[in-house]
């Protein structure tokens, strides 16, 4: 199984508004994290938000808020009031385990967000 | 503060030659890791390193790469031969007991 999904094709949203990227994720650790991380057509990647499974509170980052909900191992990543730059790749990431030496991370297969003026 | 800084950007070479790429994590972080990305296997990762020391290279293709990290500001990832399918962006990243951070790539193409 997929330990990080992400299914949406492409997404397009209107510049001003806001829009929701999907992400479930599969482990069995307790003690795990789940990362956004952007990509724009340049090529670089950008890490966005971070959350931790034991954080109580949802994850925020100026427009960038993470919904985290535990039971239903989903971690969606809302953009608030979008601009045209927001226009990118969007991947998910999860770290299993502590921040110990494992701390790699496992990414899904990215959504494409585009802005519309 | 710069940020991980990996070189070349570019690299254009035969297939057969051998190519190396270089990556400087940043000052003070303890894990690198070395990533592959494509269209048709998205992001991969190659190795790891925590404190020098590879700790996971199970995703490396075949023995035609290897990895090197000989001191905590300095590390490679070679290809001998480079082979077409080789063709991908590289990524290193480092992190120190959390959030990787990633370099700018290096686009590798291989004719």
């Amino acid at each position: 199984a997929q330990k990080i999904t992400q299914t949406q094709p492409g997404m397009f949203v209107q510049e001003k508004e806001a829009v929701t990227l999907d992400c479930t994720y599969d482990t069995s650790d307790q003690s795990y994290g789940l990362f956004w991380y952007k990509q724009p057509s340049s090529g670089e990647m950008i890490f966005l938000i971070y959350q931790g499974s034991y954080d109580e509170q949802n994850a925020t980052e100026g427009r960038y808020s993470l919904n985290f909900q535990k039971a239903r191992k989903s971690a969606n990543l809302v953009i608030s009031a979008s601009q045209l730059g927001d226009s990118a790749m969007y991947f998910c990431a999860m770290r299993e385990g502590g921040t110990g030496a494992n701390s790699k991370l496992t990414f899904g297969k990215g959504i494409t967000l585009s802005v519309r003026p | 503060d710069a940020g991980v800084i990996q070189s070349p950007r570019h690299e254009v070479t035969e297939m057969g030659q051998e190519v190396t790429l270089r990556c400087k994590p940043i000052s003070g972080h303890n894990s690198l890791f070395w990533y592959r990305q494509t269209m048709m296997r998205g992001l991969e990762l190659l190795i790891y390193f925590n404190n020098n020391v590879p700790i996971d290279d199970s995703g490396m293709p075949e023995d035609r790469f290897s990895a090197k990290m000989p001191n905590a500001s300095f590390s490679t990832l070679k290809i001998q031969p480079s082979e077409p399918r080789d063709s991908a962006v590289y990524f290193c990243a480092s992190s120190f007991y959390g959030t990787q951070y990633f370099g700018p790539g290096t686009r590798l193409l291989v004719l």
